[in-house]
């Protein structure tokens, strides 16, 4: 059993610039969330896909957007980007049904934006 | 809506003595009630959970927690630190059915170990 994957592992971007962060997720898994967490604070939702919808959002902006695939694997898409988007990036999967209910975090995507 | 408290971001505690990390959470609707750790340039480990059911919950490393409804509260404990604790611990509620079952996290509270 795999589980999940981020990358990259770290990436920086310049203020202004778009960038693509991917996440395979565990084996199983049928949904996707994204979570945003600065530093020093606990992690923020982002959104999740299930189903290759969007199914929940969190206080981001429009700029950020993303994509689940046929494979479960997922995308989180960023324009515009601005210093404070600078932060750790973690993507979860899980299974949503009816009795299973835990989420697997990956290592997450250290995003710097100077 | 949802929300979790952690009192203390940094609590220091000796080898062997006991690890108690505070979690109090508001929901409109029975929560489910999550505690992970996290550390240093790593994503996130679930501890432990609870559902529904028995209401001491044990998890991994030696770690358990109780949900006290009455004080909306999910406390982490360990009854002895070892060094290997030090880390960051994040209480987390979700709302049951809620459309994503987005997680809600705490601010986190970082574990100082001395030798």
């Amino acid at each position: 059993e795999t589980g999940v994957t981020q990358s990259p592992t770290h990436l920086i971007k310049t203020r202004g610039q778009q960038v693509t962060l991917r996440c395979s997720s565990q084996s199983g898994h049928n949904t996707v969330s994204w979570y945003q967490q600065a530093l020093g604070q606990g992690p923020q939702f982002i959104f999740q896909y299930y189903r290759e919808e969007e199914n929940g959002r969190g206080n981001f902006p429009p700029r950020f957007s993303g994509l689940q695939f046929p494979n479960y694997s997922s995308e989180l898409n960023v324009n515009a980007l601005e210093l404070d988007d600078s932060a750790l990036y973690l993507c979860a999967s899980s299974f949503r049904g009816p009795t299973n209910y835990g989420y697997t975090f990956g290592s997450g995507t250290r995003l710097t934006v100077v | 809506a949802q929300s979790v408290t952690q009192l203390g971001s940094h609590v220091s505690v000796s080898e062997g003595a006991l690890v108690l990390l505070r979690c109090n959470y508001s929901s409109s609707v029975p929560p489910y009630l999550f505690w992970y750790v996290q550390y240093p340039n790593q994503g996130l480990q679930l501890l432990l959970k609870y559902t529904t059911g028995a209401t001491l919950v044990k998890g991994i490393n030696g770690f358990e927690a109780e949900f006290k409804k009455s004080e909306t509260s999910f406390h982490l404990t360990k009854p002895s630190a070892h060094m290997s604790d030090a880390a960051e611990y994040f209480c987390a509620v979700s709302m049951i059915k809620a459309a994503g079952n987005k997680l809600t996290f705490g601010g986190g509270t970082r574990v100082l170990v001395k030798p």
